[in-house]
């Protein structure tokens, strides 16, 4: 059973780099099947996908976040990383890792990590 | 970019009912349509991809349908752990935008 599990600071501050990590369990990151995501929510709001990454370390991004977000992936750890920086009160949000089929005709974001909630704030 | 819009955004619908709910986007994306549902404090559930695929493991109470820029999700006949939000996403794009959400409440 594949198993994907946020980790990080819950608290960053106006200005810092926001800094997660999900370590994936059950499966690999190093599959050419899936690309792995990173899709957040703000308190009582909607989703927003912030970006992918695929095991070669190719990525593609959202373009309202893309000059801030990095994505990177660990083979050796089984995990992928999430770096958004100039944070503000507005990127505080719950947020979720998950798994994505990475053909067309693949089951998308069909396993996710259970969310973190990340509040910025001084 | 694509844009999806739901609707209604809030239905109010008794157990047993026939509930559909309808996700428009802004411009054709084919099939690469999916359909989640998510519970308070939980991540979201995939149930349909490819506008009509259900996924494995999901009752087969959900359907999916459409293609092009107007979909459906229809639920045959409501059950008390169906009550929940539930969120369209197109995949047709390198942005992977989701609707608004419509929120399925008791009535």
């Amino acid at each position: 059973q594949v198993q994907l599990q946020e980790s990080g600071p819950g608290l960053v501050k106006p200005s810092e780099t926001l800094s997660l990590t999900c370590t994936v369990s059950g499966g690999s990151v190093s599959s050419g099947s899936y690309y792995w995501s990173w899709i957040r929510q703000p308190p009582g709001k909607g989703l927003e996908w912030i970006g992918y990454i695929y095991y070669s370390g190719s990525t593609n991004y959202n373009p309202s976040l893309k000059s801030r977000v990095t994505i990177s992936v660990d083979t050796s750890k089984n995990q992928f990383s999430l770096k958004l920086s100039s944070v503000t009160a507005a990127d505080t949000a719950v947020y979720y890792c998950a798994r994505d089929g990475a053909n067309w005709n693949d089951p998308p974001f069909d396993y996710w990590g259970q969310g973190t909630l990340v509040t910025v704030s001084s | 970019d694509i844009q999806l819009t739901q609707s209604p955004s809030f239905l109010s619908a008794s157990v047993g009912d026939r509930v559909t709910i309808t996700c428009r986007a802004s411009q054709g994306i084919s099939s690469y349509l999916a359909w989640y549902q998510q519970k308070p404090g939980k991540a979201p559930k995939l149930l349909i991809y490819a506008a009509s695929t259900l996924q494995s493991g999901v009752p087969s109470r959900f359907s999916g349908s459409g293609s092009g820029t107007e979909f459906t999700l229809t639920i045959s006949s409501l059950q008390p752990e169906d009550f929940a939000t539930y969120y369209c996403q197109q995949l047709n794009s390198y942005l992977f935008t989701f609707g608004p959400g419509t929120k399925v409440d008791i009535k």
